[in-house]
């Protein structure tokens, strides 16, 4: 089974800090995603990535980088965290033409 | 503008009915149609893929309809179970070329089965 790892379940952040988000997979999926999901928004892309060092931006990518020097490991960093930014995380992978798998969320807030 | 819905109330059911829950979208022209499982505080899980020439897909007690012209997907869950509570997601992929798994997200329904 695909597994899709993201490190943290629940962080907290203060305004202003610098935030890293941590997605690892292990089934050498080519594309590698970002989602953030919020109650009545459901689930928003951020950023993808289709291969190393390739990065493309999603519907919402203000506030937001990402990184992916590793095929397995894809990382959302929040530069300067706001309020705004309290939600669901979660980075998803697949391989083309198939379908995504999921981590199980990191819930970020900021306070 | 492109849109998914998905009923935002939850569907409350007895258990051993069959469960139907719809997707409707506006200004897309989808190559196919997924439906995903999430329970709470975890991430998605795949449950079914539908495409555009299909009209009908079964998986065990679940199956998926699809109707281009009325711009629909319907999910069926019979026999249901308290298990089957869950927060169902349809997602589409919106047929932008080479946009590949850049897939689109209703809000979800929530069905609650009752025993």
């Amino acid at each position: 089974d695909v597994k899709v790892t993201q490190s943290s379940r629940y962080l907290v952040k203060r305004t202003g800090e610098k935030v890293f988000l941590e997605c690892v997979q292990d089934m050498d999926h080519e594309n590698m995603f970002w989602y953030r999901q919020d109650p009545g928004l459901g689930l928003r892309l951020i950023y993808f990535s289709y291969d190393v060092k390739m990065k493309e931006k999603g519907d919402i990518p203000e506030g937001y980088s990402v990184s992916r020097e590793k095929k397995e490991r894809f990382s959302l960093i929040l530069e300067s965290a706001s309020t705004n930014q309290t939600s669901m995380y979660l980075c998803a992978s697949t391989t083309n033409n198939s379908p995504l798998h999921f981590g199980n969320g990191t819930r970020l807030t900021v306070t | 503008s492109q849109k998914i819905e998905q009923n935002s109330e939850a569907l409350n059911i007895q258990e051993g009915k069959t469960a139907t829950l719809t997707c409707n979208y506006t200004n897309y022209s989808p190559a196919y149609l997924q439906w995903y499982r999430q329970d709470p505080g975890r991430g998605p899980v795949f449950l079914l893929l539908i495409r555009e020439n299909e009209k009908e897909k079964r998986k065990e007690r679940l199956k998926v309809t699809f109707d281009t012209t009325l711009k629909q997907s319907l999910f069926h869950i019979t026999a249901s179970q308290p298990a089957d509570s869950a927060t169902y997601l349809c997602a589409l992929d919106p047929s932008l070329g080479n946009a590949g798994n850049m897939l689109t997200f209703g809000g979800g329904t929530r069905l609650m089965v009752k025993p």
